[in-house]
């Protein structure tokens, strides 16, 4: 069991609708990622934080946002949702100096 | 940019059969590259890394990868497979080896008796 949990597993969003997902990262670790899986497709690279600090980011447009707490938990948030937003979202924890990403059972959301 | 390109959406196999799932990148400098196994509904699981150590790298489950810098590959390999490895197989790289990873778009694996 990787340690890494992703709150809710699946979800309903109307297009135009905000969504709040959530990550609890491995205990010790500072660094997470969210990535997007559309269905049949690899993850794509969403953005990284690092100690509550944006530390990269992806192809993504602003409307994708997120949050990493002092505890390292993260949230990601989409405002404004589309159709093109149904999708696996996963978040992976790192510990500092590993090169391991640790990744969660992901949230399953569908705009409609 | 940097990339990976796995060859064959879908690859099926016969149990107790080898196991090749390929993948190449591309990478300005030498990266950390990975391999995920994904089931049905779930996260991704680590199989195995490459970070700069040995090039012949083994994984969990019997599975073990080849860096090859010449032909920029690092293929998957099993000797027998069996039917619990059906699922869905992601390559990945992290090009400045911070673990912003660059996923392939996947390789569905199929065991059959």
């Amino acid at each position: 069991e990787t340690g890494v949990t992703q709150s809710p597993t699946h979800l309903i969003k109307t297009r135009g609708q905000q969504v709040t997902l959530r990550c609890s990262s491995q205990s010790g670790h500072n660094t997470v990622s969210w990535y997007q899986q559309a269905l049949g497709q690899g993850p794509q690279f969403i953005f990284q934080y690092y100690r509550e600090e944006e530390n990269g980011r992806g192809n993504f447009p602003p409307r994708f946002s997120g949050l990493q707490f002092p505890n390292y938990s993260s949230e990601l948030n989409v405002n404004a949702l589309e159709l093109d937003d149904s999708a696996l979202y996963l978040c992976a924890s790192m510990g500092q100096g590993n090169t391991e990403a640790f990744f969660g059972q992901g949230t399953r959301l569908t705009v409609v | 940019a940097q990339s990976v390109t796995q060859l064959g959406s879908h690859v099926s196999v016969s149990e107790g059969a080898l196991v090749l799932l390929r993948c190449n990148y591309s990478s300005s400098v030498p990266p950390y590259l990975f391999w995920y196994v994904q089931y049905p509904n779930q996260g991704l699981q680590l199989l195995l890394k490459y970070t700069s150590a040995a090039t012949l790298v083994k994984g969990i489950n019997g599975f073990e990868a080849e860096f090859k810098k010449s032909e920029t590959s690092f293929h998957l390999t099993k000797p027998s497979a069996h039917m619990s490895d059906a699922a869905e197989y992601f390559c990945a790289v992290s090009p400045a080896r911070d673990n912003k990873l660059i996923f392939g778009a996947g390789t569905r694996l199929a065991v059959h008796p």
